[in-house]
C-alpha cells in the first residue's frame, strides 16, 4: 500500500538554526499538509499546498516557516530560524483531491523536532 | 471557532473489553466528522468517518455514530485486542475549510493481554 514517508525521523537543532523537514507524499496525489503536534497538546493545521501554492494557511505559519515540492516526489518545510516553542512532532500529509469529506489524507508518520 | 474535546488517557484495559472513546465537538455548519488511529512509530491513518447526522461509521469492529443533538462523535469497540494499543484522534472538517482538520488532543490506548 502507498504510504507517506518523513525523514528524519528525529531532528536535533539548536535554538537559530534552520532545519528543513522533508516528506514524500504518495505519487499521484496532488494536494500537500503539514500539521504539528506539541508534547501533550493537540495536532494543529500549518498549512496546505497545491499547484505549487500556499491553499491555506494557520496563524501558526508565519514568516519563518515555507514550504517547498523542489523536485516532482519531495515535499519540504523549512524553518528559518528556529525557537524553543517550535519543538514539536510535525506531521506531513497528502490526499488526491481537495480535502473534502470524501477525500483521505494520508499522513506520514512524523518527525519530531526537539529546539535546545 | 471549531473545536474538539476527547476524553485523555491512557485508557487501559484489558484484552476482549469494552472500549469508548469520547468526542465532542463545536463547529459551525456541518461539519464531516473522524477518527484517526495512530500506532506505534506510524502515522495516522483513517480510521472512519461520518458526513452527515446520524451517520455510522465503521471499520476493523470499531463503530463512532454522529450526533448532531449532543454534537458528538464517541468511538467504541465491543472486543479490544492487544493490537488495537494506539493512539486514537478525533478530529472535524468543516465545508468553509475544505483540506484542514481540526484535531482533538488524542487518547492513548492500552490493552494489556
Amino acid at each position: 500500500e502507498p504510504e507517506v514517508t518523513q525523514t528524519p525521523s528525529h531532528q536535533v537543532t539548536q535554538m537559530g538554526q534552520e532545519v528543513i523537514l522533508r516528506c514524500v507524499p504518495i505519487s499521484n496525489h496532488l494536494y500537500f499538509y503539514w500539521y504539528r503536534q506539541i508534547l501533550g497538546q493537540k495536532v494543529e493545521f500549518l498549512v496546505s499546498f497545491y499547484n505549487n501554492e500556499i491553499s491555506e494557511k494557520s496563524e501558526i505559519f508565519d514568516d519563518q516557516f515555507s514550504v517547498e515540492r523542489p523536485d516532482g516526489s519531495n515535499f519540504t518545510l523549512k524553518i528559518r530560524s528556529t525557537k524553543l516553542e517550535d519543538s514539536a512532532m510535525y506531521f506531513c500529509a497528502s490526499s488526491e483531491a481537495p480535502g473534502g469529506a470524501q477525500e483521505t489524507q494520508y499522513f506520514g508518520p512524523g518527525t519530531r523536532l526537539l529546539v535546545l | 471557532g471549531n473545536s474538539v474535546t476527547q476524553m485523555e488517557g491512557p485508557v487501559t484495559l484489558s484484552e476482549e473489553a469494552f472500549l469508548t472513546i469520547n468526542c465532542t465537538y463545536t463547529a459551525s455548519g456541518y461539519p464531516s466528522l473522524f477518527w484517526y488511529v495512530q500506532y506505534p512509530g506510524e502515522g495516522l491513518q483513517l480510521l472512519l468517518k461520518a458526513t452527515k447526522a446520524d451517520d455510522k461509521g465503521s471499520n476493523k469492529g470499531f463503530e463512532a455514530t454522529y450526533r448532531k443533538e449532543t454534537t458528538s462523535f464517541h468511538l467504541e469497540k465491543g472486543s479490544v485486542q492487544v493490537s488495537d494499543s494506539a493512539v486514537y484522534f478525533c478530529a472535524l472538517m468543516t465545508t468553509d475549510s475544505w483540506g484542514k482538520f481540526q484535531f482533538g488532543a488524542g487518547t492513548q490506548v492500552v490493552v494489556t493481554p
